[in-house]
Parts: structure tokens; C-alpha cells; sequence
């Protein structure tokens, strides 16, 4: 069975700061991962995937998130945190077999950026 | 840009009521998905469904859950006899034919139980 954790409910950061937003997981095979941000009342958005290649991977918004296999983690990063992305983000992964397969979440991590 | 959209937005429904909810998935997607949310809990897979069938589904996907693609664009989540701990945010997502493609999530659709 795949899983994610999340192990910060909450990670304050101050606005210009850089911020990283932790995800480990556990799947059987190479993983697909992703993370998704969800802002008040409002949809799951996509921000960026790790499917194979380099473990660096470049988002949306100036997003970016590192694989490591060692450690299996997917951390989420920016260099310099805005106000504007203080939101709800949510780690996920996928088995690499199958469209129809489940994207399983982790609880999310509510991101503060304070002014 | 393309994106999948969901109606209603909220819905408010009595208990043991049936309730359908409606998802119009991007349009040359392939695979399509439920997932709910409770409010202040993690998102939860429901249900898959590919080439006209159920793929994959959970232990919440019960005998009072169905899904449906009736005309081609639809594609609908239906509840047979609503409880309390239905309610939730559910959410309708699709992807496209490349099985390395994210799932592309709508709004959500808000379904209040009373």
C-alpha cells in the first residue's frame, strides 16, 4: 500500500525567507510524485510532478521539489516566500503502472507567510 | 486554459436523500476520478473509471455510490441514500491518455448531509 506523510501540520515562514515543505513516502516501485496546493474554498491545483530524470524538478509560481530515492522524501521548496502563498499544500503520490491508479495525499501542510 | 468544472458548488440535501453530482472532466481526457474530503482531513480516493468501467475503487465506494459518463462529457458521482458522514467536499478530477500526466482536479462540490 502507497502512503504519504506530512509530518509539519503548520510551517511558518516569513515573507522574502526561503520555505521548504516536507513529504515522505512509501510505495512499492519508482514513484510518481506530486504536490497540489488548495487555497480557502477553492480546488486542488497542480504545482509540479517528479516522474523520472533529475531529482530537481521546477513548478508553478516559482515552486521547485527535490526527490530523494535514499531517503524518499519530496520536499517542497522556494527560494523567497510570498504573502500569496500561504495556502494548504498537499504532498501525493502514484504508483507508476496504470492511468486509472489512485493518487494517494498526504494530511497537508498549512503554509503561513507572514508579511 | 482547459479545466474541469463541477456542479453544483454546494448542495444541501436531507438524509436519506439521493444526490447526484456533476463533473464536465477536460475534454480529451481519458481517465476520470472521485475523491472526497472531509472537512479538516486529508483528501481520499473514491473511485476510477476508464473506458466506460470502474478501474478502481475504495472501501468508501459502498453499494450506495455510482459513477456514470451518460453522454460522453458528463461524468457523475451519484449517492443512493445519503447519510450524515457524507458530507464532505467531493472532488471530480481527469487526466489525459499519457499515464505519466497529474490528474487535473474541478472546484469541488460542497454536499451538506442534514
Amino acid at each position: 500500500a502507497q502512503s504519504v506523510a506530512q509530518p509539519e501540520d503548520q510551517v511558518n515562514v516569513a515573507e522574502g525567507n526561503p520555505l521548504t515543505v516536507k513529504c515522505t513516502y512509501s510505495v512499492s516501485g519508482n514513484p510518481y510524485l506530486f504536490w497540489y496546493v488548495q487555497y480557502p474554498n477553492r480546488g486542488l491545483q497542480f504545482l509540479l510532478k517528479y516522474i523520472t530524470g533529475d531529482n530537481l524538478v521546477k513548478g508553478s509560481y516559482g515552486f521547485e521539489a527535490e526527490f530523494n530515492k535514499s531517503q524518499t522524501s519530496f520536499h517542497l521548496k522556494k527560494p523567497s516566500a510570498l504573502v500569496s502563498d500561504s495556502a494548504l499544500y498537499f504532498c501525493a503520490v502514484r504508483p507508476p503502472s496504470g492511468g486509472y491508479q489512485k493518487v494517494t495525499f498526504g494530511i497537508g501542510t498549512k503554509l503561513q507567510v507572514i508579511p | 486554459e482547459p479545466e474541469v468544472t463541477q456542479t453544483p458548488s454546494h448542495q444541501v440535501t436531507q438524509m436519506g436523500q439521493e444526490v447526484i453530482l456533476r463533473c464536465v472532466p477536460i475534454s480529451n481526457h481519458l481517465y476520470f476520478y472521485w475523491y472526497r474530503q472531509i472537512l479538516g482531513q486529508k483528501v481520499e480516493f473514491l473511485v476510477s473509471f476508464y473506458n466506460n468501467e470502474i478501474s478502481e475503487k475504495s472501501e468508501i465506494f459502498d453499494d450506495q455510490f455510482s459513477v456514470e459518463r451518460p453522454d460522453g462529457s458528463n461524468f457523475t458521482l451519484k449517492i443512493r441514500s445519503t447519510k450524515l458522514e457524507d458530507s464532505a467536499m467531493y472532488f471530480c478530477a481527469s487526466m489525459g491518455r499519457d499515464s505519466h500526466n497529474e490528474q487535473f482536479f474541478g472546484p469541488g462540490t460542497r454536499l451538506t448531509v442534514l
